[in-house]
């Protein structure tokens, strides 16, 4: 089974500061993605890697960086956060394009003080 | 890219079929539909996919009309563990960040 693990279940934080977010999975998946999940709104997604190094920007890309220096790692960055970045933030990978299903890891909720 | 709409939430008795559907409208040639199921505390995992009539597997079906504007979800005989909330995904084959997920439908099945 593909697992993908996010390093914090739950995580508190300040406004400004600089938090980081990490997701690993372990089945050589070429594509990870990261979302955020808000009620009444479902996943928009942040950023895409399709490969080490390489990131494409979701519909919501502001406020985040990432950052992929290992396959198997795919970190979150918000550079400066704020309150309005509370929220569920929910990593998946992928073997392949589209017509492969994404495995989600089971969340990280953040809480921006 | 296609945007998704499926009804907020729907309550259903043990042992009934369900069926949620998902509208596409503006759904593109080289978009897959994929619906996925969350339960609380968990990210979601993967139900079914398709591009065009019916798919099954072992735990539902998935219609897909001709023009493809909408894709309907079915659950056959659902039990207490099927509450869950399951959205539905349009993706596009080419394209490295073209997809969209609906806003998820919140199924409560009763005893």
């Amino acid at each position: 089974d593909v697992k993908v693990t996010q390093s914090s279940r739950y995580l508190v934080k300040r406004t400004g500061e600089k938090v980081f977010l990490e997701c690993v999975q372990d089945m050589d998946h070429e594509n990870m993605f990261w979302y955020r999940q808000d009620p009444g709104l479902g996943l928009r997604l942040i950023y895409f890697s399709y490969d080490v190094k390489m990131k494409e920007k979701g519909d919501i890309p502001e406020g985040y960086s990432v950052s992929r220096e290992k396959k198997e790692r795919f970190s979150l960055i918000l550079e400066s956060a704020s309150t309005n970045q509370t929220s569920m933030y929910l990593c998946a990978s992928r073997w392949g394009q589209v017509n492969q299903p994404q495995h989600f890891g089971d969340g990280t909720r953040l809480s921006i003080l | 890219l296609a945007k998704t709409t499926q009804p907020i939430s729907m309550d259903s008795y043990e042992g009934q079929e369900v069926n949620i559907t998902c509208s596409h409208n503006n759904i593109a040639t080289n978009d897959y539909i994929t619906w996925y199921q969350q339960f609380p505390s968990q990210g979601p995992r993967f139900i079914i996919q398709g591009y065009k009539t019916k798919v099954t597997n072992e735990v539902a079906s998935l219609f897909i009309p001709a023009d493809r504007k909408s894709s309907t979800l079915s659950l056959p005989r659902v039990s207490l563990s099927d509450t869950a909330v399951y959205y539905c995904l349009v993706e596009r084959r080419t394209g490295a960040n073209n997809l969209f997920f609906g806003t998820g439908t919140r199924l409560t099945v009763i005893p």
